[in-house]
């Protein structure tokens, strides 16, 4: 994989499902993986940042896991709100200033 | 709060007209980041500066310059705005640039070039 790719594109999923993204990275010259969470009209938000295999880190209904050996994170919400849709972005660190992302998974959580 | 501030939020222009955008932040960081997202890709790095040295990308088209006068203001300059210069451009910082820090972002300068 040269590039940071993510799936799915987008998705809808109903108030109070669990759902989950994966985002693939480059497995060489790894440093660091983020999550962003980027809701319309605001700033992107720092989720996660991630740097050893195995990692995994959780913020409220939001949890994140890391494989740097086969190159993918997964980002999971369980209990999907309206207010959790949003576009989630990561972006793989390969080095000092370097920040490659991906083209990011569109949630839509319906009421 | 600390914040990074883009502004306008939305810039309309018109086919070769220079347009300036700008960001400024408030956290003292020593690291600024422009990127350019177009419609459903990636967020693409443009260049970005420590303190006063600048970084250009070198895929950047020479079309796209960029100053910073102080730690707290960047501008990103267009010479001519073509058509394919319409995007999302967001400005970030990050404290010293490393790996395992987050970017703290703006909320983004919508381009039409008409």
């Amino acid at each position: 994989i040269l590039n940071v790719e993510q799936s799915p594109q987008s998705l809808h999923v109903q108030e109070g499902d669990s759902t989950n993204f994966t985002c693939s990275f480059p497995s060489s010259n790894f440093y660091a993986l983020h999550w962003y969470r980027w809701e319309t009209a605001k700033s992107p938000e720092a989720l996660f940042v991630m740097t050893l295999n195995g990692d995994e880190k959780k913020k409220g209904r939001i949890s994140a896991t890391l494989n740097t050996k086969e190159g993918y994170s997964y980002l999971y919400i369980k209990g999907s709100q309206p207010e959790d849709s949003a576009t989630y972005l990561c972006a793989s660190s390969p080095g000092t200033y370097k920040y490659i992302f991906g083209t990011g998974t569109r949630l839509k959580v319906l009421a | 709060d600390a914040m990074v501030i883009q502004n306008p939020r939305y810039q309309v222009t018109q086919f070769g007209k220079p347009v300036t955008l700008s960001c400024s932040q408030t956290l003292n960081h020593n690291v600024m980041y422009w990127y350019q997202q177009k419609s459903s890709q990636a967020p693409k790095l443009l260049f970005h500066y420590y303190d006063k040295d600048f970084n250009n990308e070198a895929d950047t088209p020479d079309n796209f310059q960029s100053r910073r006068p102080n730690t707290s203001f960047c501008f990103l300059d267009i010479r001519s705005p073509g058509l394919g210069d319409a995007a999302m451009y967001l400005c970030a910082t990050s404290r010293s640039g490393g790996e395992g820090e987050k970017l703290l972002f703006g909320s983004g300068t919508q381009l039409s070039v008409l």
